[in-house]
Protein backbone atom coordinates (compact mmCIF):
# COMPACT_ATOMS: atom_id res chain seq x y z
CA UNK A 1 0.00 0.00 0.00
CA UNK A 2 1.24 3.78 -1.08
CA UNK A 3 1.86 5.78 1.79
CA UNK A 4 2.74 9.15 2.35
CA UNK A 5 2.77 10.73 5.88
CA UNK A 6 3.77 14.23 6.40
CA UNK A 7 5.09 15.55 9.71
CA UNK A 8 6.47 18.80 11.12
CA UNK A 9 3.82 21.39 11.28
CA UNK A 10 2.95 23.66 13.95
CA UNK A 11 2.39 26.85 15.00
CA UNK A 12 5.18 29.22 14.80
CA UNK A 13 6.00 32.85 15.04
CA UNK A 14 6.48 35.20 11.75
CA UNK A 15 9.73 35.16 10.63
CA UNK A 16 10.28 31.65 12.34
CA UNK A 17 11.52 28.33 10.71
CA UNK A 18 9.81 25.00 10.41
CA UNK A 19 11.38 21.91 8.82
CA UNK A 20 8.35 19.27 7.05
CA UNK A 21 8.76 15.78 6.37
CA UNK A 22 7.16 12.96 4.04
CA UNK A 23 8.18 9.51 4.45
CA UNK A 24 7.10 7.42 1.74
CA UNK A 25 6.32 3.60 1.72
CA UNK A 26 5.14 1.06 -0.74
CA UNK A 27 6.41 2.65 -3.95
CA UNK A 28 9.85 3.06 -5.34
CA UNK A 29 10.82 6.82 -3.84
CA UNK A 30 13.68 6.97 -5.90
CA UNK A 31 12.23 6.94 -9.34
CA UNK A 32 9.43 9.45 -8.46
CA UNK A 33 9.73 13.34 -8.74
CA UNK A 34 8.17 14.75 -5.75
CA UNK A 35 6.37 18.07 -4.91
CA UNK A 36 5.28 20.38 -2.01
CA UNK A 37 1.13 22.07 -2.86
CA UNK A 38 0.03 23.86 -0.07
CA UNK A 39 -3.49 24.74 0.66
CA UNK A 40 -4.43 28.24 2.84
CA UNK A 41 -7.82 27.49 5.13
CA UNK A 42 -10.75 27.85 2.77
CA UNK A 43 -8.98 28.39 -0.69
CA UNK A 44 -7.47 26.60 -3.07
CA UNK A 45 -4.47 24.28 -4.08
CA UNK A 46 -1.05 26.00 -4.71
CA UNK A 47 1.73 24.18 -5.97
CA UNK A 48 4.82 25.14 -4.02
CA UNK A 49 8.01 23.26 -5.09
CA UNK A 50 8.97 19.91 -6.85
CA UNK A 51 12.56 17.79 -6.81
CA UNK A 52 13.68 16.03 -9.35
CA UNK A 53 14.03 11.74 -8.90
CA UNK A 54 18.15 12.54 -8.26
CA UNK A 55 17.33 15.90 -6.63
CA UNK A 56 19.56 17.80 -9.61
CA UNK A 57 16.40 19.79 -11.04
CA UNK A 58 14.95 21.73 -8.04
CA UNK A 59 11.72 24.44 -8.41
CA UNK A 60 9.61 26.88 -7.05
CA UNK A 61 7.08 28.87 -6.93
CA UNK A 62 7.70 32.63 -6.80
CA UNK A 63 6.11 33.00 -3.33
CA UNK A 64 8.75 30.83 -1.55
CA UNK A 65 12.10 31.59 -3.55
CA UNK A 66 14.34 32.25 -1.29
CA UNK A 67 12.76 31.23 1.76
CA UNK A 68 12.12 27.46 1.58
CA UNK A 69 14.20 24.78 0.56
CA UNK A 70 13.40 21.30 -0.85
CA UNK A 71 15.41 18.01 -0.21
CA UNK A 72 15.11 14.36 -0.54
CA UNK A 73 16.92 11.26 1.06
CA UNK A 74 16.33 8.43 -1.20
CA UNK A 75 18.22 6.09 0.93
CA UNK A 76 15.77 6.88 3.92
CA UNK A 77 12.41 7.26 1.18
CA UNK A 78 11.67 10.83 2.74
CA UNK A 79 11.23 14.45 1.04
CA UNK A 80 11.60 17.65 3.32
CA UNK A 81 10.48 20.99 2.81
CA UNK A 82 13.01 23.70 5.21
CA UNK A 83 10.61 26.56 5.82
CA UNK A 84 12.43 30.16 6.78
CA UNK A 85 11.12 33.85 7.34
CA UNK A 86 7.61 32.62 7.38
CA UNK A 87 4.89 35.03 6.47
CA UNK A 88 1.30 35.12 7.67
CA UNK A 89 0.33 34.03 4.04
CA UNK A 90 2.76 30.79 4.48
CA UNK A 91 -0.61 29.65 6.99
CA UNK A 92 -1.83 26.39 5.11
CA UNK A 93 -1.87 22.70 5.03
CA UNK A 94 1.21 21.39 3.09
CA UNK A 95 0.89 18.37 1.05
CA UNK A 96 3.53 16.27 -0.31
CA UNK A 97 2.91 14.56 -3.89
CA UNK A 98 4.48 12.26 -5.93
CA UNK A 99 4.40 12.62 -9.72
CA UNK A 100 4.28 9.91 -12.17
CA UNK A 101 5.35 10.18 -15.39
CA UNK A 102 3.18 8.39 -18.12
CA UNK A 103 4.58 8.13 -21.62
CA UNK A 104 3.53 7.39 -25.12
CA UNK A 105 5.39 7.32 -28.74
CA UNK A 106 5.22 11.20 -28.69
CA UNK A 107 5.00 12.54 -25.46
CA UNK A 108 5.61 11.98 -21.55
CA UNK A 109 2.80 13.47 -19.22
CA UNK A 110 2.90 14.14 -15.56
CA UNK A 111 0.52 13.05 -13.08
CA UNK A 112 0.33 13.54 -9.26
CA UNK A 113 -0.65 10.24 -8.41
CA UNK A 114 0.06 10.08 -4.70
CA UNK A 115 -0.89 12.37 -1.75
CA UNK A 116 -0.11 12.46 1.89
CA UNK A 117 -2.75 13.67 4.20
CA UNK A 118 -1.21 16.91 4.80
CA UNK A 119 0.15 18.97 7.96
CA UNK A 120 -1.31 22.15 8.87
CA UNK A 121 1.76 25.23 9.40
CA UNK A 122 0.14 27.94 11.39
CA UNK A 123 2.22 31.42 11.36
CA UNK A 124 0.69 33.65 14.01
CA UNK A 125 2.13 36.24 16.23
CA UNK B 1 3.56 32.00 -15.58
CA UNK B 2 0.64 30.12 -17.04
CA UNK B 3 -2.84 30.69 -15.45
CA UNK B 4 -6.06 28.96 -15.43
CA UNK B 5 -8.86 30.04 -15.12
CA UNK B 6 -12.21 27.87 -13.92
CA UNK B 7 -15.77 28.05 -14.58
CA UNK B 8 -18.10 28.33 -12.85
CA UNK B 9 -16.49 28.73 -9.73
CA UNK B 10 -19.79 26.90 -7.79
CA UNK B 11 -22.40 24.89 -9.22
CA UNK B 12 -25.10 23.53 -7.98
CA UNK B 13 -26.57 19.97 -9.56
CA UNK B 14 -28.98 17.36 -8.91
CA UNK B 15 -27.89 13.18 -8.72
CA UNK B 16 -27.88 12.05 -12.49
CA UNK B 17 -27.11 15.38 -13.83
CA UNK B 18 -24.67 16.06 -16.30
CA UNK B 19 -22.35 18.62 -15.27
CA UNK B 20 -19.31 20.40 -17.60
CA UNK B 21 -16.55 22.60 -16.03
CA UNK B 22 -13.95 24.68 -18.16
CA UNK B 23 -10.82 25.39 -17.84
CA UNK B 24 -9.07 27.85 -19.71
CA UNK B 25 -5.13 28.56 -20.03
CA UNK B 26 -3.56 32.17 -20.66
CA UNK B 27 -1.08 30.21 -23.29
CA UNK B 28 -1.15 26.89 -24.95
CA UNK B 29 -0.21 23.87 -22.86
CA UNK B 30 -0.68 21.18 -25.34
CA UNK B 31 -2.47 18.53 -23.24
CA UNK B 32 -0.44 18.85 -20.31
CA UNK B 33 -3.56 19.28 -17.79
CA UNK B 34 -4.72 17.05 -15.24
CA UNK B 35 -8.43 16.90 -13.51
CA UNK B 36 -8.56 16.62 -9.31
CA UNK B 37 -11.54 15.78 -7.00
CA UNK B 38 -11.09 16.79 -3.41
CA UNK B 39 -13.43 16.30 -0.69
CA UNK B 40 -13.38 18.35 2.70
CA UNK B 41 -10.91 17.42 4.80
CA UNK B 42 -8.79 15.34 2.08
CA UNK B 43 -6.05 15.22 -0.22
CA UNK B 44 -6.72 15.73 -3.64
CA UNK B 45 -7.18 12.64 -6.07
CA UNK B 46 -6.18 12.70 -9.66
CA UNK B 47 -9.17 12.13 -12.13
CA UNK B 48 -7.39 12.65 -15.42
CA UNK B 49 -4.41 13.29 -16.87
CA UNK B 50 -2.79 13.99 -20.32
CA UNK B 51 -6.37 16.34 -20.94
CA UNK B 52 -8.55 13.47 -21.63
CA UNK B 53 -6.94 10.22 -19.74
CA UNK B 54 -8.87 8.46 -17.31
CA UNK B 55 -7.01 7.75 -14.38
CA UNK B 56 -6.80 3.73 -13.59
CA UNK B 57 -9.46 3.20 -11.07
CA UNK B 58 -11.72 6.11 -11.61
CA UNK B 59 -15.21 5.91 -13.06
CA UNK B 60 -15.91 5.60 -16.65
CA UNK B 61 -18.61 8.37 -15.93
CA UNK B 62 -15.71 11.11 -15.49
CA UNK B 63 -14.16 12.44 -18.87
CA UNK B 64 -11.71 15.32 -20.04
CA UNK B 65 -11.41 16.89 -23.29
CA UNK B 66 -9.21 19.92 -24.64
CA UNK B 67 -5.83 20.93 -26.00
CA UNK B 68 -4.05 24.19 -26.07
CA UNK B 69 -5.81 26.70 -24.00
CA UNK B 70 -9.43 25.33 -23.39
CA UNK B 71 -10.16 22.26 -21.70
CA UNK B 72 -13.26 20.60 -19.95
CA UNK B 73 -14.09 17.88 -17.52
CA UNK B 74 -17.40 16.35 -17.66
CA UNK B 75 -19.28 14.31 -15.31
CA UNK B 76 -21.95 12.27 -17.26
CA UNK B 77 -24.42 11.29 -14.56
CA UNK B 78 -23.64 12.82 -11.55
CA UNK B 79 -23.47 11.04 -8.37
CA UNK B 80 -24.04 11.27 -4.25
CA UNK B 81 -19.98 10.47 -3.99
CA UNK B 82 -18.99 13.27 -6.61
CA UNK B 83 -20.05 16.53 -4.63
CA UNK B 84 -16.36 18.14 -3.91
CA UNK B 85 -14.41 20.08 -5.35
CA UNK B 86 -12.52 19.87 -8.81
CA UNK B 87 -9.71 21.65 -9.54
CA UNK B 88 -7.09 21.91 -12.90
CA UNK B 89 -3.57 21.93 -12.96
CA UNK B 90 -1.56 22.43 -16.00
CA UNK B 91 1.92 20.24 -16.03
CA UNK B 92 3.46 22.08 -18.98
CA UNK B 93 6.17 24.59 -17.53
CA UNK B 94 6.93 26.24 -13.87
CA UNK B 95 5.71 27.26 -11.79
CA UNK B 96 2.95 24.80 -12.00
CA UNK B 97 -0.23 26.14 -11.56
CA UNK B 98 -3.50 25.12 -10.36
CA UNK B 99 -7.18 26.70 -11.19
CA UNK B 100 -9.21 28.53 -8.61
CA UNK B 101 -11.89 25.20 -8.45
CA UNK B 102 -14.97 24.71 -9.16
CA UNK B 103 -17.29 23.32 -5.86
CA UNK B 104 -20.06 21.24 -7.16
CA UNK B 105 -22.86 21.24 -4.75
CA UNK B 106 -26.15 19.47 -4.09
CA UNK B 107 -28.96 21.32 -5.99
Amino acid sequence: EVQLVESGGGLVKPGGSLRLSCAASGFTFSSYTMNWVRQAPGKGLEWVSSISSSGAYIYYADSVMGRFTISRDNAKNSLYLQMDSLRAEDTAVYYCAGERRDCNSANCYSIFDYWGQGTLVTVSS
Amino acid sequence: DIQLTQSPSFLSASVGDRVTITCRASQGISSYLAWYQQKPGKAPKVLIYAASTLQSGVPSRFSGSGSGTEFTLTISSLQPEDFATYYCQQLDSYPLTFGGGTKVEIK
